[in-house]
């Protein structure tokens, strides 16, 4: 049982490049969470999803898009990366069952020179 | 910012006492949670304490709510050096399944 996939692990990107963070979860969970860690700022939600083909705003969405084509599948895309955004993005899930804690991938560290 | 705030920032104490952080939220509240960080890796739930609670205990953790003053603590008794970590609080607002964390509080526990 894998729980939740990010891939890539790392990444370097240089400015006005653009790249795709992916998010697998093999839970059959509902909802899905993209979060970015800067230091000192904890966690800040991104986008969220509540299930297959929704998506909708978290705290800081400005620059980053996602997608959830499929319901293990939870895609953060940056169309043109900026410095602002080298931090290191989380993913998570969650079932909509009574248990509700988020499961959390291992983060992928982004610098974007 | 929604985002909730935890005390200490940072906490250093010897092994076998105890850890007390804090919690504040902005928002009305269906539950929340504490989670663990080791090293920058993925967070790990540890205890989730709803809206209508307030007290839970897990093991040597424990976790009061006081949804009036919208604060939360969590308590480690009798801590080890593995409990060095970050720990954050994360609150599910009511009526949506947004999960808005915390800043942190930074552990370290000497051996």
């Amino acid at each position: 049982n894998a729980g939740v996939t990010q891939t890539p692990k790392f990444r370097v990107l240089k400015t006005g490049q653009s790249m795709t963070l992916l998010c697998a979860q093999d839970m059959n969970h509902e909802y899905m969470y993209w979060y970015r860690q800067d230091p000192g700022m904890g966690l800040r939600l991104i986008h969220y999803s509540v299930g297959e083909g929704t998506t909708a705003k978290g705290e800081v969405p400005d620059g980053y898009n996602v997608s959830r084509l499929k319901k293990q599948n939870f895609l953060l895309g940056l169309e043109s990366a900026a410095p602002s955004q080298t931090s290191v993005y989380f993913c998570a899930s969650s079932s909509s069952d009574l248990i509700e804690k988020l499961f959390f991938g291992s983060g992928t560290q982004l610098s974007v020179l | 910012s929604q985002q909730g705030e935890e005390d200490p920032q940072a906490l250093s104490i010897q092994e076998g006492e105890n850890a007390t952080m804090n919690c504040s939220y902005k928002t009305s509240i269906n539950n929340l949670q504490w989670y663990r960080q080791n090293s920058g890796r993925g967070l790990v739930h540890l205890i989730l304490i709803r809206s209508n609670e307030r007290e839970k205990h897990s093991g040597r953790l424990r976790v009061t709510l006081d949804t009036s003053k919208k604060s939360s603590s969590l308590l480690i008794t009798a801590s080890r050096a593995a409990d060095t970590a970050s720990y954050f609080c994360a609150t599910r607002d009511s009526g949506t399944y947004k999960y808005i964390f915390g800043t942190g509080t930074r552990l370290k526990v000497l051996a």
